[in-house]
């Protein structure tokens, strides 16, 4: 079963509306991190957000705001406002594990094509 | 504050030959990752190496190697090459103490074996 789910494989929105990528996960790890990355085609993972799984708030970093819904493991990544320059790949990950086991895993993305 | 930084930024093999990559992660930083990403999927898990030491290794064959510095750069190493190779390959560091421990990557590898 994959551990990390983003259904939308790609997304075309209007410039300045705002945007809802979904991403679920599948863990018993009772300690757990979620993030969202970037990917522009010059290839270059770029990091944006992160929250925690005791997190009490939804994270948010200027125009990025995470949605976690802990009960139904959801984690969707909100751009508000969007610009051309945030069409890109974005992959949602999760990091589970401790030790040696610690790891990071990647869904395998949503293409985000914004439309002026 | 310098990122992660990566070398060279493409490298073209034939197949057989054996390919070096180079990452030097973000000032203290002691943890380095590698990932492959082939055309159109995902990041596959490589290695791990922190502190000098191989943490975890992916699902790859043994011709896919490597070694941390003691400067905690690190070398990946790709044998007898395979058509099936040919990707981009990230490089990423974090902070493990960090509970985020927030892995930050470079710009890639790209890799054509031809």
């Amino acid at each position: 079963a994959q551990k990390i789910t983003q259904t939308q494989p790609g997304m075309f929105v209007q410039e300045k509306e705002a945007v809802t990528l979904d991403c679920t996960y599948d863990t018993s790890d009772p300690s757990y991190g979620l993030f969202w990355y970037k990917q522009p085609s010059s290839g270059e993972m770029i990091f944006l957000i992160y929250q925690g799984s005791y997190d009490q708030q939804n994270a948010t970093e200027g125009r990025y705001s995470l949605n976690f819904q802990k009960a139904r493991k959801s984690a969707n990544l909100v751009i508000s406002a969007s610009q051309l320059g945030d069409s890109a790949m974005y992959f949602c990950a999760m990091r589970e594990g401790r030790g040696r086991d610690d790891k990071i895993i990647f869904g395998k993305g949503t293409r985000l094509h914004i439309l002026p | 504050e310098a990122g992660v930084t990566q070398s060279p930024t493409h490298l073209i093999k034939t197949r057989g030959q054996q390919a070096t990559l180079r990452c030097s992660p973000i000032s203290g930083h002691t943890s380095v990752y590698w990932y492959q990403q082939a055309l159109g999927l995902g990041l596959q898990f490589l290695l791990w190496y922190d502190e000098g030491e191989e943490r975890n290794r992916g699902n790859f064959p043994p011709r896919f190697s490597g070694r941390q510095f003691p400067n905690y750069s690190s070398e990946l190493n790709v044998n007898a090459l395979e058509l099936e190779d040919s990707a981009l390959y990230l490089c990423a560091s974090s902070f493990v103490p960090d509970a985020k421990n927030i892995q930050y990557f470079g710009a890639g590898t790209r890799l054509s074996v031809l």
